[in-house]
């Protein structure tokens, strides 16, 4: 089964960059989307089709998908994006895998 | 407002069986792609099932032969049927909508997915004695 492969943790200064990087098998070849949660809540797509951010989506969230690796970049995070993040991969041949969750500590 | 919740969750024995139901609004069910996904107590989200726009359903192999998917398009609803549940099905279990577009050039059907973008608030399995 395929499988993506994201670093446990990350922390980042307030108003820095972080990047979480999520690593798989020819991932350029399928769409990668990347998703927030907070604790107790429900996951919020940030992130879908490799770069593009759904509406009401911050600027300071960013994506790029090159061969096996995929990155969500948060430049200036803030405070309100410590969470949970997990890429997602998707083609028309399989369904979802997520990613195994990176938690990102701004401090 | 595009709206998904769910509701069925319990406690239930060890091969016990369990419905749950994922309620649609602001959009149809049986024109989407949709999905369940799982997360266990500390764990990451775990895609399980998919059931496609034309009925067709697709499972994780951790769930495939014990669960199945399926829709009721009156009600607008989705249903997550689980059986010979096991410990290690105890999670929170989100429904989602797929967001899939398709277009077609000539007899060649081109897919563009646009991510899970609606999410229900989730509903508690526990299985325990």
């Amino acid at each position: 089964s395929y499988e993506l492969t994201q670093p446990p943790s990350l922390s980042v200064s307030p108003g820095q960059t972080v990047s979480i990087a999520c690593s798989g098998d020819n991932l350029d070849n399928k769409f990668v989307c990347w998703y927030q949660q907070k604790p107790g809540q429900s996951p919020v797509m940030v992130i879908y089709q490799d770069t593009k951010r759904p509406s009401g989506i911050p600027e300071r969230f960013s994506g790029s998908n090159s061969g096996n690796a995929a990155t969500l970049t948060i430049s200036g995070a803030q405070a309100m994006d410590e969470a949970d993040y997990y890429c997602q991969a998707w083609d028309s041949s399989t369904a979802g895998v997520f990613g195994t969750g990176t938690k990102v500590t701004v401090l | 407002e595009m709206q998904l919740v769910e509701s069925g969750g319990k406690l239930v024995e060890p091969g016990g069986s369990l419905r749950l139901s994922c309620a649609a609004s602001g959009f149809t069910v049986s024109s989407n792609y949709m999905s369940w996904v799982r997360q266990a107590p500390g764990r990451g989200l775990e895609w399980i099932s998919l059931i496609y726009r034309g009925g067709g359903t697709y499972y994780a192999d951790s769930v495939k032969a014990r669960f199945t998917v399926s829709r009721d398009d009156s009600k607008n609803t989705l249903y997550l049927q689980m059986s010979r549940l096991r410990a290690e099905d105890t999670a929170v279990y989100f429904c989602a909508r797929d967001n899939v577009v398709i277009t077609t050039s000539g007899s060649l059907s081109h897919y563009y997915y646009h991510g899970m973008d609606v999410w229900g608030q989730g509903t508690t399995v526990t299985v325990s004695s």
